[in-house]
């Protein structure tokens, strides 16, 4: 159980156009999705916090403009990273919450490289 | 807010030897503390966690924990590495309430055969 995927695994994409990434809770119904980002050899930063039906919390220094995070079910959420550009290059995972069990234990999904060319 | 430390970015043990992760947090409130693992270019898998109760935590593959609120600790160990231990891996904090984890920079295991 508490299984997370998200598609694609991996992504190329050109300098300046968007991208989207899917993060889908397959066997449970997640009130909160995070989305962390994280770069080569390097631990995990929280990118935004997004609970269903309501805007996504950004962290300080990430521009909410850039990273979009539609949160539009309780088990699908989704990170488009707009105009990316080579420096958007990294390794996005996502996780995702439930209150089933009373601790909000995060399940994190197998990520989803991305390189901007 | 919480914090995590971890020393020693990359750590080299033989296969059958002790492993030692050291994990140090700050946080101004009850802690829940976590050690994930994560192969190669994949998500995190939880090995453990501590809540509340019993200090010493068993986790899978082995593993296991120990809370020292007085050193505000939760280092992990497995008395014998094994090859598949090779790894990365990450403690993290979160606040008691709050479910935003605050990760360490993590450790680079390698194991010697």
């Amino acid at each position: 159980g508490a299984v997370v995927s998200q598609h694609p695994s991996w992504v190329i994409c050109k300098s300046g156009t968007s991208v989207k990434i899917e993060c889908r809770s397959l066997d449970f119904q997640a009130t909160t999705m995070f989305w962390y980002r994280q770069f080569p050899k390097q631990s995990l930063m929280l990118m935004a916090t997004s609970n269903e039906g309501s805007k996504a919390t950004y962290e300080q220094g990430v521009e909410k403009d850039k990273f979009l995070i539609n949160h539009a079910s309780l088990t699908l959420s989704t990170l488009t990273v707009t105009s990316a550009h080579p420096e958007d290059s990294s390794f996005y995972i996502c996780s995702a919450s439930t209150t089933a069990g009373g601790l909000n234990e995060q399940y994190f999904g197998p990520g989803t490289r991305l390189t901007v060319t | 807010a919480q914090s995590v430390t971890q020393l020693g970015s990359h750590v080299s043990v033989s296969e059958g030897a002790l492993v030692l992760l050291r994990c140090n947090y700050s946080s101004s409130v009850p802690p829940y503390l976590f050690w994930y693992v994560q192969y190669p270019n994949q998500g995190l898998q939880l090995l453990l966690k501590y809540t509340t109760g019993a200090t010493l935590v068993k986790g899978i593959n082995g593993f296991e924990a120990e809370f020292k609120k007085s050193e505000t600790s939760f280092h992990l160990t497995k008395p014998s590495a094994h090859m598949s231990d090779a790894a990365e891996y990450f403690c993290a904090v979160t606040p008691y309430g709050n479910n935003r984890l605050a990760f360490g920079k993590g450790n680079q295991v390698v194991v010697i055969p």
